[in-house]
């Protein structure tokens, strides 16, 4: 049974940094790439960045490009979405979802603000 | 990057009724390989989004045969034959053809 599990979120300053992670078992995660998508709240959904099985090619949403770098773990099926200098406007339940965005996780919260 | 827009934004449904979401693109969805990369999900209260729908037409595993995806090119439609209680949330489409992937406005559903 393919399984996704965030963690890392939590209450942050504007300028701060966090690091997500998202956990994964029930299937080889090094070949498979995978992305984040986030939702403010009561917003609708955003997607943020990608990576490759190999961590050879990843992509972001402009808005995020410059401060928020995808990594993976591929020894520790793990994923993981590094945010530095964040904003207000990056407050969010974040996802992380399978390369083909067939299977999600239920998310962990991010809220930044003073 | 590739806009989507859902008509209508909220749909309140008699159980046992049929259901129409429209999604429009603004550029063709389809990849030269031959495949459509469009996408239908739905977003239960409190829960993550889940996988209805898979290059237009296509459920995913364990998806009820009411829930079903057409069109091509720009103009797409998911139809729910007969509305449960269970189908309640938000119905977003979403397209993978170019980064950024991009998601409609989201489509909320209630019974009446």
């Amino acid at each position: 049974q393919v399984q996704l599990v965030e963690s890392g979120g939590g209450v942050v300053q504007p300028g701060r940094s966090l690091r997500l992670s998202c956990a994964t078992s029930g299937f080889i995660f090094s070949s498979l790439g995978m992305n984040w998508v986030r939702q403010a709240p009561g917003k609708g959904l955003e997607w943020v960045a990608v990576i490759w099985s190999d961590g050879s090619k990843k992509d972001y949403v402009d808005s995020v490009k410059g401060r928020f770098t995808i990594s993976r773990d591929n020894s520790k099926n793990t994923l993981y979405l590094q945010m530095n200098s964040l904003r207000d406007e990056d407050t969010a339940v974040y996802f992380c979802a399978s390369m083909g965005l067939d299977v999600w996780g239920q998310g962990t919260t991010v809220t930044v603000s003073s | 990057d590739i806009v989507m827009t859902q008509t209508p934004l909220s749909l309140s449904v008699t159980p046992g009724q049929p259901a129409s979401i429209s999604c429009k693109s603004s550029q063709s969805l389809l990849h030269r390989d031959g495949k459509t990369y469009m996408y239908w999900y739905l977003q239960k209260p409190g829960q993550s989004p889940q996988l209805l729908i898979y290059e237009v037409s296509t459920r995913f595993s364990g998806v009820p045969d009411r829930f079903s995806g057409s069109g091509s090119g720009t103009d797409f439609t998911l139809k729910i034959s007969r509305v449960e209680a269970e189908d309640v949330g938000v119905y977003y489409c979403m397209q993978s053809l170019q980064l950024p992937v991009t998601f409609g406005p989201g489509t909320k559903v209630d019974i009446k």
